[in-house]
């Protein structure tokens, strides 16, 4: 099956930069997905990694090294609004390639 | 609005009883995907459908059921519901080669 890590908790202040770490252990790779949560909210799609590299989508980035089997999701020029729940995910062969999630990571921003 | 229509949001019932949790995808999507989240184990993947047909299981009980109509909505049934079993239920669709899932805002089950 799979396992995936993150760090429970990150805090940042407004304007900083940020990054949440992913690591991953798999049977087969088919990718590495972002997910953000807002409390009492549904996880809202943010990216998706098949290939070694940075992704960019405005202020938020996402990098997946296959060979470290690692990836992170970094936000810039924080907002009070990103204050969230962080998912990484992967798709799972053992559940026909539907996504297995990781723990989820809890930005907090401050002012 | 996601486009994901799940219904009802909110559902408080008692132990042993049994419980049908509606979705209906995005217009277009084929997929349904159900995930149950608690705070102990975080989003787990139950079940997947694909234009009406079963797909894939996940860590689902026996106790859980699912299916998907020809108009592509799918309902998830819970019985002998235990305590357990309160958490939040996303649905979630996406569309034939879709990188994402959108997911629905989900239905807030408690069992007391």
């Amino acid at each position: 099956g799979q396992s995936l890590e993150q760090p429970s908790e990150v805090t940042a202040v407004e304007g900083a930069i940020v990054q949440i770490n992913c690591t991953y252990q798999t049977s087969g790779f088919y990718g590495l997905s972002w997910y953000q949560q807002h409390d009492g909210g549904a996880p809202t799609f943010l990216s998706y990694n098949a290939l070694d590299g940075l992704e960019e989508t405005g202020r938020f980035s996402s990098f997946l090294s296959r060979s470290d089997s690692y990836g992170y999701l970094l936000l810039q020029e924080l907002q009070m609004k990103d204050s969230a729940s962080y998912f990484c995910a992967v798709r799972d062969p053992n559940y026909g390639q539907n996504f297995v999630f990781g723990p989820g990571t809890r930005l907090s921003v401050l002012p | 609005d996601s486009g994901v229509t799940q219904t009802p949001k909110h559902l408080i019932t008692a132990t042993g009883q049994r419980v049908t949790l509606r979705c209906s995808p995005r217009s277009g999507d084929l997929s349904v995907y159900w995930y149950q989240q608690s705070l102990d184990q975080g989003l787990q993947f139950l079940i997947q459908y694909y234009n009406g047909e079963e797909r894939a299981k996940g860590n689902i009980l026996e106790r859980f059921s699912a299916q998907q109509f020809p108009d592509l909505h799918s309902e998830l049934n819970l019985s002998s519901l235990e305590l357990g079993d309160s958490a939040l239920y996303f649905c979630a669709s996406s569309a034939p080669g879709a990188y994402g899932y959108t997911f629905g805002s989900g239905t807030r089950l408690t069992v007391v």
